[in-house]
């Protein structure tokens, strides 16, 4: 089956600083992956998504990339901020969306450091 | 507010009992998945409904149950509860179209499930 792994649990920042979250995907066919960000106590909440025939996108403050012939993720989030402090998943599946169960990982916790 | 609606949000219950956890999906959306979360560990896929019909199954115990009924909502029924059934139990909806391209899951805040 599909499995969605990051490389690092926690990931502790200084603020201001920028920080890189990585994830590794073991399934070739996804074509489509998402990162969530989960506040304490709170549901996950959309970041960014980026689609297999891309290699690179960038939000406010965010950037995923996709290296596709490692089968790798990572989110990179520029001037890290006290309020990005959360646990962050990355997501894996398919393009077409129903019937599709996305996979998530396990997850990073991310502490910013005043 | 992200569209998607859960009750109650917190839920305190004793060993053996039965409980029944609701799920409203943003408008629009015909496919609602239930995810659990046990303390400090990753989302647990339990189950998946696509406009009324069972779609997708994950790690749902046989003690676990659900179903989505004809106005979309969705409800989990967990009986005979014991104390590792404590956890955050996470409804996320997504896009409905069969062959709509996928935009990711919307997920509800939550129901907080204490077994004591």
């Amino acid at each position: 089956g599909e499995s969605v792994g990051l490389h690092l649990p926690t990931l502790s920042v200084q603020e201001g600083d920028n920080s890189i979250i990585n994830c590794a995907y073991s399934n070739s066919a996804s074509d489509y992956f998402i990162w969530y960000k989960q506040e304490s106590g709170k549901g996950p909440q959309f970041i960014i998504d980026i689609r297999s025939n891309m290699d690179k996108r960038q939000g406010q403050r965010v950037t995923v990339l996709l290296n596709k012939t490692v089968k790798h993720l990572s989110l990179q989030i520029a001037a890290t901020q006290p309020g990005d402090s959360a646990v962050y998943f990355c997501v894996s599946g398919g393009i077409k969306a129903a019937g599709n169960k996305l996979t998530f990982g396990g997850g990073t916790r991310v502490l910013v450091k005043p | 507010d992200s569209g998607v609606t859960q009750t109650p949000k917190h839920l305190i219950t004793a060993t053996g009992q039965r409980v029944t956890l609701r799920c409203s999906p943003r408008s629009g959306d015909l496919s609602v998945y239930w995810y659990q979360q046990s303390l400090d560990q990753g989302l647990q896929f339990l189950i998946q409904y696509y406009n009324g019909e069972e779609r997708a199954k994950g790690n749902i115990l046989e003690r676990f149950s659900a179903q989505q009924f004809p106005d979309l909502h969705s409800e989990l029924n967990l009986s005979s509860l014991e104390l590792g059934d404590s956890a955050l139990y996470f409804c996320a909806s997504s896009v409905p179209q069969q062959g709509a391209l996928n935009y990711g899951y919307t997920f509800g805040s939550g129901t907080r499930l204490t077994v004591v």
